[in-house]
């Protein structure tokens, strides 16, 4: 029940594509899910993030759909560049004292140019 | 803002002694830091929750006599692996919580930990 299923586990993209990553959830209590990128040797970096009471956010080229019936929230990059090339990981998290993250397995994305 | 700085970098050690690794929130003062690892090619896996002053939560399976966490200032958390053996050497990666609403998880930049 506390897992977040990634997919697809990677993922090959032409510059200037629309990359899309996909995370469905079990938890409903659930209530914060935070997209982060992580490129090879680095930790993670907090890409954009939103809460359940929103359907979507943008953030210049990234975008999160969040379906809160179907249990699922995805990540859209838009005009995907060489650059975006990275590991990407889709988690979740409870309102809570600890607010501990439950991470997807990852999705490593490729951009050729 | 919201900086979060892990010292070492790398670290190469041998089998059987104890190696210390610090993270640091720079521009923030974090109620909650967290430890992870993460081997190739995989997820992050949470190993322990560490609150100020308090001590750290351990996950399920992860052995808290061998890794050892202190988490003595606002700003500042170490994570002491003991007796190392070459089956620890991994990826360690701290994050700090930033309080508020919904708490947000600000990333160090990870250490690498080899044994030999």
């Amino acid at each position: 029940q506390q897992q977040v299923k990634q997919s697809p586990q990677s993922l090959i993209v032409q510059k200037g594509g629309i990359s899309i990553i996909n995370c469905a959830y079990e938890n409903t209590a659930f209530d914060y899910f935070p997209w982060y990128q992580q490129f090879p040797g680095k930790g993670p970096a907090l890409l954009i993030a939103i809460r359940p009471d929103v359907s979507e956010k943008k953030e210049g080229r990234f975008t999160i759909s969040f379906n809160k019936s179907a249990k699922q929230f995805s990540l859209h990059i838009m005009d995907s560049q060489p650059g975006d090339s990275a590991t990407y990981f889709c988690a979740a998290s409870t309102t809570g004292s600890a607010r501990q993250l439950t991470f997807g397995s990852g999705t490593q994305l490729t951009v050729l140019p | 803002g919201a900086v979060v700085s892990q010292h070492p970098s790398w670290v190469i050690c041998k089998s059987g002694t104890s190696v210390k690794i610090e993270c640091r929130s720079l521009d923030f003062q974090a109620t909650t830091m967290f430890w992870y690892r993460q081997f190739p090619k995989q997820s992050l896996m949470l190993m322990a929750t560490s609150n100020e002053g308090s001590k750290a939560t351990y996950e399920q399976g992860v052995e808290k006599d061998k890794f050892l966490i202190n988490h003595a200032s606002l700003t500042l958390s170490t994570l002491t692996v003991t007796s190392a053996h070459p089956e620890d050497s991994s990826f360690y990666i701290c994050s700090a919580s930033l309080s508020g609403v919904y708490n947000e998880q600000f990333f160090g930049p990870g250490t690498r930990l080899t044994v030999l």
